[in-house]
């Protein structure tokens, strides 16, 4: 595709439902990362992919939260029983090679809500 | 790990003047610092980056400028106009070749 694309760009959990949020990747993007923005905050890293190898996952807040590349390009952020604090624009970014070598290129994001 | 402090949360100028945001980082081997704009409720693009090797580079009115010794790095805005509000974010890339963000800075300029 001509960009990243995220889905769903919104969603709302009750407390405790689990959601997964998907991300498709420019084609042909080695890199492929994870960010958590909380309303009016910068995007903190959860974790990063190359190919289908986790390579850090040392950002994500809790063992709730899981996040898989199987075949190295989609990717999907999985977050059990989810919490109010959960609540969050979830933005995927790909880039060609690693962070070191150039431009990340953002989704839109997937916004949830925890009720 | 890679730590990015970011200063000031808040920039207001007058249109025409210049905005100088602040970063500095922990881990001394990063070697890549992008500056990314996100405007409100819009995704985040890069507008300039500056590797380790080079101590300032410029794009028309955006410049950036790298202190390795001391871990800071800079953006310089230059002739601010209207559209240039937003809020910027600068980062660092780590060394396990993840990018850390800064928490951002809220740039208003006033017609």
């Amino acid at each position: 595709g001509a960009g990243v694309s995220q889905s769903p760009r919104y969603k709302v959990a009750k407390r405790g439902q689990d959601v997964a949020l998907r991300c498709d990747p420019i084609s042909g993007h080695v890199s492929l990362f994870w960010y958590q923005q909380a309303l009016g905050q910068g995007p903190e890293f959860l974790t990063y992919f190359q190919n289908e190898a986790q390579l850090d996952k040392s950002g994500l807040p809790s063992d709730r939260f899981f996040a898989e590349r199987p075949e190295g390009s989609v990717s999907t952020l999985k977050i059990q029983r989810t919490q109010q604090e959960d609540s969050a624009v979830y933005l995927c970014a790909s880039s060609v090679q690693g962070a070191h070598s150039g431009e990340l290129f953002f989704g839109e994001g997937s916004r949830l809500t925890v009720l | 790990g890679e730590n990015v402090e970011q200063h000031p949360s808040t920039l207001s100028v007058q249109e025409g003047d210049s905005a100088v945001i602040k970063c500095t980082y922990s881990d001394s081997a990063s070697n890549y610092f992008p500056w990314y704009k996100q405007e409100l409720g819009k995704r985040p693009q890069l507008i300039i980056d500056i590797r380790s090797n080079v101590g300032e580079k410029k794009d028309q009115r955006i410049a950036v400028t790298l202190n390795k010794t001391a871990k800071h790095f800079s953006l310089h805005i230059t002739e601010t106009q209207p559209e240039d509000s937003a809020v910027y974010f600068c980062a660092a890339g780590g060394s396990q070749g993840n990018l850390i963000f800064g928490k951002g800075t809220k740039l208003s300029v006033k017609p």
